[in-house]
């Protein structure tokens, strides 16, 4: 199938700093992408839909300032974590789907823990 | 939202088939039902879709009623490698194609 990477697979930083996630899609092109966050034990949990051209749309409750999507390309969306604190340290993951539709598969990327001390 | 119940935990026996059930009542027309699995600490991995019609492939069945309120992915011999969290999803035009997982079913398989 498609590959989806992301690019750090961890990462650790100081509270108050900001930490960048980028998502790629390897082998095809991908007007959309979404981001996901998961906590332990608990299921993905959609963040925002990233749109290649045009500006984020997130999901109810999930703060736009504090995470900023940028999607540069069509085979790459990057998830900035602003400010992070303690409590934002969880399992992002970023997926893209192969065609418009619902009828296409979409491939989940590897994920990144986050770590902020 | 997630649109699907599933059953929170099961067990299988290795080389046995693993039938995991899917409830998705609620689902409309042109909506396809999705399965993934999450190995811990990994990102979900596709296995496999359909809209209507039961669907096959080299790594599972997908079973759908006649109505499509329930499914079940079938995997046909399971092996300790199956071991994950398998989510079943609605995906269509109604939720901008997007994913919105459940709690999903965590399989165990047992030697």
């Amino acid at each position: 199938g498609a590959v989806v990477s992301q690019h750090p697979s961890r990462v650790i930083c100081k509270s108050g700093t900001s930490v960048k996630i980028e998502c790629r899609s390897l082998d095809f092109q991908a007007t959309t992408m979404f981001w996901y966050r998961q906590f332990p034990k608990q299921s993905l949990m959609l963040m925002a839909t990233s749109n290649e051209g045009s500006k984020a749309t997130y999901e109810q409750g999930v703060e736009k300032d504090k995470f900023l999507i940028n999607h540069a390309s069509l085979t790459l969306s990057t998830l900035t974590v602003t400010s992070a604190h303690p409590e934002d340290s969880s399992f992002y993951i970023c997926s893209a789907p192969t065609g418009p539709e619902a009828a296409y598969e979409q491939y989940f990327g590897p994920g990144t823990r986050l770590t902020v001390t | 939202d997630a649109k699907t119940t599933q059953p929170p935990s099961m067990d299988c026996a290795e080389g046995r088939a693993a039938n995991l059930p899917c409830n998705h009542s609620t689902i409309s027309g042109n909506e396809y039902v999705y399965w993934y699995r999450q190995i811990h600490s990994q990102g979900p991995q596709y296995i496999i879709h359909g809209l209507k019609n039961n669907e096959t492939n080299e790594m599972a069945s997908l079973i759908i009623t006649e109505d499509r309120k329930s499914s079940t992915l079938i995997l046909p011999h399971a092996t300790l490698r199956d071991t994950a969290v398998y989510y079943c999803i609605v995906r269509g035009a109604n939720t901008g194609n997007q994913f919105y997982f459940g709690t999903g079913t965590s399989l165990t398989v047992i030697p």
